[in-house]
């Protein structure tokens, strides 16, 4: 019953750093995506895939990079860590059928950039 | 194209009853209804197709209004375990694997 399994789930880098977390989904999945959710602000997508090897920008991809090499992966990769970059983000995977399909999300990576 | 929520926040005595609204400027496919609980994921409650038609979870129901580009989702005699903050989500076309949120709306229920 793992469902979407994000790591870490806590981070704090400094200014400049890079990482990168990981999105892992055991419900084959073909869609996943990556939020990140600031106060105030809900949900916005920063990048999402449609099926493996295959990646779209969403609403504040600037400063993000993701890959999807394996169906059951999604990787969200920050190059140079900024403050404004300071979030939760979320990981989430729907079936094809995005219309009528749930999203599931993972418990969220809290991250800190000093 | 993130759709807007109201109101922002409502406050609520053990029983009584609230709306939350969700509305989008662009035709809507469909909308989801997500529950986060503070320091939580959000949660899955339903999804609303189009048809006008109105789904139940417990004592939460929703309604889909395509014609008004609007949804409503209904918390009946609320108990202090609907306390969180609630998410519209709706596809920009019908088409694209993704969903633009509103900001949220948070309930709380108190004794």
């Amino acid at each position: 019953n793992a469902g979407v399994t994000q790591t870490p789930k806590f981070r704090v880098l400094k200014t400049g750093q890079s990482m990168t977390l990981l999105c892992a989904q055991d419900m084959n999945h073909e869609y996943m995506y990556w939020y990140r959710q600031d106060p105030g602000m809900g949900l916005r997508l920063i990048h999402y895939s449609v099926g493996e090897g295959t990646t779209a920008k969403g609403e504040v991809p600037d400063g993000y990079n993701v890959s999807r090499l394996k169906k059951q992966n999604f990787l969200l990769g920050l190059e140079s860590a900024a403050p404004s970059q300071t979030s939760v983000y979320f990981c989430a995977s729907s079936s094809w059928a995005v219309g009528n399909q749930p999203q599931h999300f993972g418990d969220g990576t809290r991250l800190s950039i000093l | 194209q993130q759709p807007v929520q109201s109101p922002q926040a409502v406050i609520l005595r053990e029983g009584e009853d609230a709306v939350i609204n969700c509305s989008s400027s662009k035709a809507l496919y469909s909308v989801h209804w997500y529950r986060q609980k503070h320091g939580e994921a959000p949660v899955f409650l339903m999804i609303l197709l189009k048809g006008g038609e109105q789904k139940g979870h417990d004592k939460i129901s929703a309604s889909f209004n395509e014609k008004k580009q609007q949804s409503s989702l209904y918390l009946t005699a609320s108990q202090l375990s609907y306390s969180g903050t609630y998410f519209c989500g709706t596809p920009p076309d019908s088409t694209l694997g993704r969903l633009y949120f509103g900001r949220g709306t948070q309930l709380t229920v108190w004794p």
